[in-house]
Parts: structure tokens; C-alpha cells; sequence
């Protein structure tokens, strides 16, 4: 039950594009269509951005989109924002009913 | 309006045991499979055990199988995770959760800190 993979940290200037990568194994998100995508402001709940790889729930804004190829999901947050500064994490189905976490991405908007 | 609310949480010592509690409101608790999610300071999210609609089935992360069991009763609408053996690195703020993924409320946490 190894984490997913992330980078540490990401950055951007406003109003550009960022892409944060998470990278697992066959057995979790290159087994399942269920790769999600969490939004964490310091001393906040962490928020659900992206559900099964790329649907965005209500409220959620376009800007922020996710794919997946093979054992690597990823999550592009386009023209940033000031508010997009946050930690990331993203999440993956692993089979028998449980979860796996990736290790969270520190965005920075420059 | 959906709202998870955890209790039970506080300063324990190494081997002592804790109950948390969540109580769900705004949505058929008894439709959802429910999940903790644990995070400690500092630290990213672990997903530490998660529990069918009827009970029937559920399932933890290695490091606590055979200390900690995820349950939950229905007609009060409300999960549990009953914590024996706490370690130091079981310090954390606990979250209930919907779902196993796609995890679309969270409750606001409760913070269990383990140390003499």
C-alpha cells in the first residue's frame, strides 16, 4: 500500500498554465478509472476538484481539469489564480475496497 | 445541506484506546459507503479504513489492522473508529468522509494526539 506519487512542489505565474503529475502502478490508478483530486488551504478540510479522472463536481471551475495515461494521472490548473495557491493531492481506487493517497503537491502562484 | 461532524478526539498515551464518532446529516447516510481519512501534522492524507452501506464489508491500511475497526449504525446515522493500541504516529486530525473516492464531504476533523 504504497502512496502515489507527486512531486513536492509546483509553480506559476498568474494567469498561467500549471500541470501536477500523479504517478501509481497498475494496481491503482492504471487499474481503475477512479483517480480524484484534492484542493487543501492551510487549516481547511480538503476540497474534491476532480472526481473519476476528469469530471469536475458543481461549483468547481473550469479552470482545473484531469487526465490520465497508463499509471499517471495529472491535473492541469489553467490561467492561475492567486486563490489556486494550496496543497494538492491527489487519490486512487486500489482494489478491495480501499484508497490511496499521493503524497500532496504544494502549488505556488508567483 | 450535507454535514459530516467528528468527535471524540483529545490526548491519549501510547496503548490507550479512543472512540471517534461522526454523525452525518443532509444525505441517506445508509446509501454511502463511508471512509476515515487521517492526516498528521504537517503531513499529507492517509486513508485509513473504509465501510459498506449495510457494514458488510470493509477494509483498513495495513498499519492499523488489528488496532483500529471502522463501523457504523445506521439508524443514528453515524460512523465510527474504535482505536486501541494508539501509537505516536497514529497523532493526526481524523476526517470522515463520504465515499471511498471521490470523496465529496468531509467533516472538519478531529484531532487525536498520542504522547505521555
Amino acid at each position: 500500500q504504497s502512496a502515489l506519487t507527486q512531486p513536492p512542489s509546483a509553480s506559476g505565474s498568474p494567469g498561467q498554465s500549471v500541470t501536477i503529475s500523479c504517478t501509481g502502478t497498475s494496481s491503482d490508478v492504471g487499474g481503475y478509472n477512479y483517480v480524484s483530486w484534492y484542493q487543501q488551504h492551510p487549516g481547511r478540510a480538503p476540497k474534491l476538484m476532480i472526481s473519476e479522472v476528469s469530471k469536475r463536481p458543481s461549483g468547481v471551475p473550469d479552470r482545473f481539469s484531469g487526465s490520465k495515461s497508463g499509471n499517471t494521472a495529472s491535473l492541469t490548473v489553467s490561467g492561475l489564480q492567486a486563490e489556486d495557491e494550496a496543497d494538492y493531492y491527489c487519490s486512487s481506487y486500489a482494489g478491495s475496497n480501499r484508497g490511496v493517497f499521493g503524497g500532496g503537491t504544494k502549488l505556488t502562484v508567483l | 445541506e450535507v454535514q459530516l461532524v467528528e468527535s471524540g478526539g483529545g490526548l491519549v498515551q501510547p496503548g490507550g484506546s479512543l472512540r471517534l464518532s461522526c454523525t452525518a446529516s443532509g444525505f441517506t447516510f445508509s446509501s454511502y459507503w463511508m471512509t476515515w481519512v487521517r492526516q498528521a501534522p504537517g503531513k499529507g492524507l492517509e486513508w485509513v479504513a473504509s465501510i459498506k452501506q449495510d457494514g458488510s464489508d470493509k477494509n483498513s491500511v495495513d498499519s492499523v489492522k488489528g488496532r483500529f475497526t471502522i463501523s457504523r449504525d445506521n439508524a443514528k446515522n453515524s460512523l465510527y473508529l474504535q482505536m486501541n493500541s494508539l501509537r505516536a504516529e497514529d497523532t493526526a486530525i481524523y476526517y470522515c468522509v463520504r465515499n471511498i473516492v471521490s470523496n465529496d464531504f468531509w467533516g472538519q476533523g478531529t484531532l487525536v494526539t498520542v504522547s505521555s
